[in-house]
């Protein structure tokens, strides 16, 4: 079964700044996708960004960037240029793209992030 | 998202009661999931649906069920609450083939205490 760890359970970074979070994963796929959600106070869960597995390309959002290293199995987050409406909980997750059909995500345990004036 | 929607937003029951949460879909998206979320542990599968009446088991699934029959809506059922199942409970659809692997659209969540 794959695993999502995320081994920085709280961060802060001071607005303007720009702050990592981490992601490891395992699995014996090859072909899968990995995903990083926000989830702000009002709890809603936003896409931020989605990286296919088989692209070598580091998908890019504009503030949001990541660094996906497939043989290290790690994916971070990278934000520039801090806001405080980044201020939230980021989740890491993971989807098999063989799995018969069901997408069905694997998560992390989540990293809260706050942005400080 | 506007495209689904759960209810309750909020509910607070007594241990041993039956709870049905419901979450509704417009966008006829094949797959729908049930989410729980507790600190400390992110996100976890509770069961999902492929199909009208066709569900399976997520990762915690133990004293949960659902049920399916229209395409619209999932429900899902604790048959006798618990205080463990005091939780924040997400659904999510997708559909393969769509976007393939583009992700999930939730819905805004039902936080369930039991007391």
């Amino acid at each position: 079964a794959q695993t999502v760890t995320q081994s920085q359970p709280e961060m802060s970074v001071q607005e303007a700044e720009t702050v990592t979070l981490s992601c490891t994963y395992d699995t014996s796929e090859n072909n899968y996708y990995l995903f990083w959600y926000k989830q702000p106070p009002s709890r809603q869960m936003i896409l931020v960004i989605r990286q296919e597995a088989y692209k070598q390309q580091n998908a890019t959002e504009n503030r949001f960037s990541v660094n996906f290293q497939k043989a290290a199995k790690s994916f971070s987050l990278k934000i520039s240029d801090s806001q405080l409406g980044d201020t939230a909980m980021y989740f890491c997750a993971f989807m098999n793209s063989q799995q018969g059909g069901s997408e069905k995500l694997v998560f992390g345990k989540g990293t809260k992030l706050t942005v400080n004036p | 998202d506007a495209g689904i929607t759960q209810s309750p937003r909020h509910k607070v029951t007594e241990t041993g009661t039956p709870v049905t949460l419901r979450c509704h879909q417009t966008e006829n998206h094949r797959y729908m999931y049930w989410y729980r979320q507790d600190p400390g542990h992110g996100l976890r599968l509770i069961h999902y649906s492929y199909g009208v009446k066709d569900t399976d088991k997520g990762e915690v699934s133990d004293g949960y069920s659902v049920s399916r029959s229209k395409t619209e809506d999932f429900l899902l059922t604790l048959e006798s609450a618990t205080s463990s199942q005091t939780s924040v409970y997400f659904c999510a659809i997708s559909e393969v083939g769509l976007q393939p692997g583009g992700g999930y659209t939730f819905g805004s969540g039902t936080r369930l205490t039991v007391v």
